[in-house]
Protein backbone atom coordinates (compact mmCIF):
# COMPACT_ATOMS: atom_id res chain seq x y z
CA UNK A 1 0.00 0.00 0.00
CA UNK A 2 0.99 3.27 -1.51
CA UNK A 3 1.64 6.13 1.72
CA UNK A 4 3.27 9.29 1.11
CA UNK A 5 4.79 11.33 3.79
CA UNK A 6 5.47 15.38 3.45
CA UNK A 7 7.62 17.19 5.14
CA UNK A 8 9.11 21.00 5.38
CA UNK A 9 8.60 24.13 6.87
CA UNK A 10 4.67 26.11 6.97
CA UNK A 11 6.27 29.60 7.15
CA UNK A 12 8.38 30.96 4.23
CA UNK A 13 9.30 34.83 4.33
CA UNK A 14 8.52 36.34 0.27
CA UNK A 15 11.30 36.24 -2.14
CA UNK A 16 13.02 33.04 -0.34
CA UNK A 17 12.42 29.89 -1.52
CA UNK A 18 9.86 27.06 -0.42
CA UNK A 19 11.26 23.57 -0.05
CA UNK A 20 9.06 21.03 0.64
CA UNK A 21 9.72 17.08 0.62
CA UNK A 22 7.76 13.81 0.13
CA UNK A 23 8.71 10.16 1.15
CA UNK A 24 7.34 7.40 -0.65
CA UNK A 25 6.71 3.67 1.06
CA UNK A 26 5.34 0.84 -0.40
CA UNK A 27 6.24 2.29 -3.98
CA UNK A 28 9.68 3.16 -5.63
CA UNK A 29 9.94 6.83 -7.13
CA UNK A 30 12.23 5.05 -9.98
CA UNK A 31 8.96 2.99 -11.16
CA UNK A 32 8.24 3.26 -14.63
CA UNK A 33 4.66 3.47 -14.57
CA UNK A 34 4.37 5.71 -12.01
CA UNK A 35 4.10 9.61 -11.47
CA UNK A 36 4.73 11.79 -8.52
CA UNK A 37 3.06 15.54 -8.52
CA UNK A 38 2.87 18.42 -6.27
CA UNK A 39 -0.22 20.14 -6.06
CA UNK A 40 -1.81 23.30 -4.56
CA UNK A 41 -5.01 24.28 -2.85
CA UNK A 42 -6.22 27.94 -1.83
CA UNK A 43 -9.49 29.46 -1.60
CA UNK A 44 -8.80 31.98 -4.20
CA UNK A 45 -7.15 29.18 -6.81
CA UNK A 46 -8.95 26.03 -5.70
CA UNK A 47 -6.93 22.50 -6.60
CA UNK A 48 -4.23 23.91 -8.67
CA UNK A 49 -1.81 20.79 -10.25
CA UNK A 50 1.84 21.84 -9.96
CA UNK A 51 4.06 19.69 -11.97
CA UNK A 52 5.71 16.06 -11.71
CA UNK A 53 8.41 13.61 -12.21
CA UNK A 54 8.43 10.55 -13.62
CA UNK A 55 10.68 7.76 -14.30
CA UNK A 56 10.77 6.23 -18.19
CA UNK A 57 14.15 4.88 -18.89
CA UNK A 58 15.44 8.62 -18.17
CA UNK A 59 13.64 11.07 -15.28
CA UNK A 60 10.74 13.63 -17.00
CA UNK A 61 9.32 17.12 -15.58
CA UNK A 62 6.38 18.55 -16.51
CA UNK A 63 5.07 21.76 -14.83
CA UNK A 64 2.18 24.36 -15.14
CA UNK A 65 2.54 27.63 -16.55
CA UNK A 66 1.50 29.82 -13.84
CA UNK A 67 4.85 28.55 -11.95
CA UNK A 68 7.69 27.26 -14.71
CA UNK A 69 10.52 29.46 -14.58
CA UNK A 70 10.48 29.15 -10.61
CA UNK A 71 9.28 25.56 -9.81
CA UNK A 72 11.76 22.89 -9.69
CA UNK A 73 10.49 18.77 -8.77
CA UNK A 74 13.32 16.28 -7.98
CA UNK A 75 13.58 12.92 -7.67
CA UNK A 76 15.89 11.55 -4.41
CA UNK A 77 16.24 7.76 -5.32
CA UNK A 78 18.78 7.07 -2.66
CA UNK A 79 15.39 8.22 -0.25
CA UNK A 80 12.89 7.13 -2.40
CA UNK A 81 11.07 10.76 -2.29
CA UNK A 82 10.63 13.20 -4.02
CA UNK A 83 11.12 17.29 -3.67
CA UNK A 84 9.28 20.67 -4.27
CA UNK A 85 11.19 23.54 -4.74
CA UNK A 86 9.60 27.23 -5.55
CA UNK A 87 11.44 30.09 -5.55
CA UNK A 88 10.59 33.67 -5.53
CA UNK A 89 7.50 33.02 -3.64
CA UNK A 90 5.03 36.07 -2.58
CA UNK A 91 1.42 35.51 -0.71
CA UNK A 92 -0.06 34.39 -3.33
CA UNK A 93 1.78 31.41 -2.81
CA UNK A 94 0.12 30.62 0.67
CA UNK A 95 -1.06 27.61 0.11
CA UNK A 96 -1.82 23.97 1.43
CA UNK A 97 0.25 22.00 -0.21
CA UNK A 98 0.07 18.08 -1.23
CA UNK A 99 2.02 15.44 -2.84
CA UNK A 100 0.22 13.07 -4.73
CA UNK A 101 0.80 9.75 -6.80
CA UNK A 102 0.19 8.48 -10.23
CA UNK A 103 -1.95 10.11 -12.91
CA UNK A 104 -5.30 10.49 -11.40
CA UNK A 105 -4.03 10.94 -8.09
CA UNK A 106 -4.74 7.90 -6.24
CA UNK A 107 -2.60 8.43 -3.02
CA UNK A 108 -2.31 12.26 -1.44
CA UNK A 109 0.20 13.17 1.14
CA UNK A 110 -1.08 14.78 4.42
CA UNK A 111 -0.75 18.19 3.25
CA UNK A 112 0.87 20.92 4.10
CA UNK A 113 -0.03 24.86 5.18
CA UNK A 114 2.26 26.69 3.88
CA UNK A 115 2.02 30.90 4.82
CA UNK A 116 3.98 33.33 2.89
CA UNK A 117 4.56 35.93 5.22
CA UNK A 118 7.70 38.39 6.77
CA UNK B 1 -5.17 24.27 -21.48
CA UNK B 2 -8.45 22.05 -20.75
CA UNK B 3 -11.09 23.57 -18.80
CA UNK B 4 -12.90 21.75 -16.06
CA UNK B 5 -16.29 22.75 -15.31
CA UNK B 6 -18.53 21.00 -12.74
CA UNK B 7 -22.36 21.82 -11.79
CA UNK B 8 -24.24 22.44 -9.71
CA UNK B 9 -21.75 24.40 -7.17
CA UNK B 10 -23.45 23.41 -4.19
CA UNK B 11 -26.21 20.98 -3.96
CA UNK B 12 -28.50 19.57 -0.91
CA UNK B 13 -29.86 16.00 -0.80
CA UNK B 14 -32.35 14.00 1.36
CA UNK B 15 -30.53 10.93 3.05
CA UNK B 16 -31.05 8.13 0.74
CA UNK B 17 -31.76 9.89 -2.01
CA UNK B 18 -29.93 10.09 -5.57
CA UNK B 19 -27.18 12.96 -5.73
CA UNK B 20 -26.06 13.71 -9.69
CA UNK B 21 -23.03 16.15 -10.07
CA UNK B 22 -21.66 16.93 -13.32
CA UNK B 23 -18.57 18.03 -14.88
CA UNK B 24 -18.09 19.38 -18.68
CA UNK B 25 -14.46 19.45 -20.05
CA UNK B 26 -13.85 22.06 -22.87
CA UNK B 27 -11.71 19.61 -25.11
CA UNK B 28 -12.49 15.99 -25.72
CA UNK B 29 -10.60 13.87 -22.91
CA UNK B 30 -10.75 10.52 -24.27
CA UNK B 31 -7.53 8.94 -24.54
CA UNK B 32 -7.20 6.61 -28.07
CA UNK B 33 -4.36 4.68 -26.60
CA UNK B 34 -6.04 3.35 -23.26
CA UNK B 35 -9.66 3.49 -25.10
CA UNK B 36 -10.76 5.43 -21.78
CA UNK B 37 -11.55 9.22 -20.63
CA UNK B 38 -8.85 10.45 -18.93
CA UNK B 39 -11.57 11.41 -16.04
CA UNK B 40 -11.27 11.74 -12.29
CA UNK B 41 -13.28 11.91 -9.23
CA UNK B 42 -12.48 12.71 -5.15
CA UNK B 43 -13.89 13.34 -2.61
CA UNK B 44 -12.43 15.98 -0.26
CA UNK B 45 -13.35 16.73 3.65
CA UNK B 46 -12.95 19.38 5.66
CA UNK B 47 -8.81 18.94 7.07
CA UNK B 48 -8.25 16.17 4.71
CA UNK B 49 -6.40 15.30 1.52
CA UNK B 50 -8.94 14.96 -1.58
CA UNK B 51 -9.81 11.00 -1.71
CA UNK B 52 -9.87 9.53 -5.50
CA UNK B 53 -13.23 8.07 -6.04
CA UNK B 54 -13.32 7.20 -9.82
CA UNK B 55 -10.84 7.07 -12.51
CA UNK B 56 -10.82 6.48 -16.21
CA UNK B 57 -14.96 8.05 -15.98
CA UNK B 58 -16.11 4.86 -14.41
CA UNK B 59 -13.78 2.99 -12.54
CA UNK B 60 -14.30 2.82 -9.21
CA UNK B 61 -11.13 2.96 -6.83
CA UNK B 62 -10.44 0.26 -4.49
CA UNK B 63 -12.98 0.28 -1.41
CA UNK B 64 -14.87 2.60 -2.77
CA UNK B 65 -18.72 2.36 -2.00
CA UNK B 66 -20.47 0.83 -4.70
CA UNK B 67 -22.95 3.74 -4.37
CA UNK B 68 -20.90 5.80 -6.42
CA UNK B 69 -20.28 5.51 -10.33
CA UNK B 70 -19.36 7.60 -12.48
CA UNK B 71 -20.44 7.58 -16.19
CA UNK B 72 -19.82 9.64 -19.12
CA UNK B 73 -17.70 10.22 -22.27
CA UNK B 74 -15.52 12.83 -24.44
CA UNK B 75 -16.93 16.39 -22.66
CA UNK B 76 -19.81 15.07 -20.55
CA UNK B 77 -19.08 13.52 -17.35
CA UNK B 78 -21.17 12.69 -14.08
CA UNK B 79 -20.79 11.66 -10.23
CA UNK B 80 -23.79 9.68 -9.07
CA UNK B 81 -24.58 8.87 -5.39
CA UNK B 82 -27.13 6.36 -5.69
CA UNK B 83 -28.24 6.67 -1.69
CA UNK B 84 -27.12 9.60 -0.28
CA UNK B 85 -25.17 8.78 3.24
CA UNK B 86 -24.57 11.14 6.48
CA UNK B 87 -20.62 10.59 5.46
CA UNK B 88 -20.87 11.76 1.95
CA UNK B 89 -21.23 15.17 3.06
CA UNK B 90 -18.08 16.78 0.99
CA UNK B 91 -16.76 18.82 -1.83
CA UNK B 92 -16.51 16.46 -5.07
CA UNK B 93 -13.89 17.37 -7.36
CA UNK B 94 -13.34 16.15 -10.68
CA UNK B 95 -9.99 16.46 -12.71
CA UNK B 96 -9.06 15.21 -16.61
CA UNK B 97 -5.10 13.91 -16.36
CA UNK B 98 -5.77 13.51 -20.14
CA UNK B 99 -2.65 16.52 -20.91
CA UNK B 100 -0.64 18.66 -19.22
CA UNK B 101 -1.50 21.57 -17.32
CA UNK B 102 -3.73 18.53 -15.38
CA UNK B 103 -6.98 20.82 -14.21
CA UNK B 104 -9.39 20.42 -11.76
CA UNK B 105 -13.32 21.57 -11.94
CA UNK B 106 -14.31 24.20 -9.01
CA UNK B 107 -15.54 21.29 -6.59
CA UNK B 108 -19.16 20.89 -5.64
CA UNK B 109 -20.65 21.20 -1.91
CA UNK B 110 -22.38 17.94 -1.56
CA UNK B 111 -24.88 18.90 2.00
CA UNK B 112 -27.69 17.09 3.59
CA UNK B 113 -31.41 18.72 2.83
Amino acid sequence: QVQLLQSGPGLVKPSQTLSLTCAISGDSVSSDIAAWNWIRQSPSRGLEWLGRTYYRSKWYNDSAVSVRGRITINPDTSKNQFSLQLDSVTPDDTAVYYCASGWAFGVWGQGTVVTVSS
Amino acid sequence: DIVMTQSPDSLAVSLGERATINCKSSHSIFSTYHNKDDLAWSQQKPGQPPKLLIYWASTRQSGVPDRFSGSGSGTDFTLTISSLQAEDVAVYYCHQYHTTPISFGQGTRLDIK
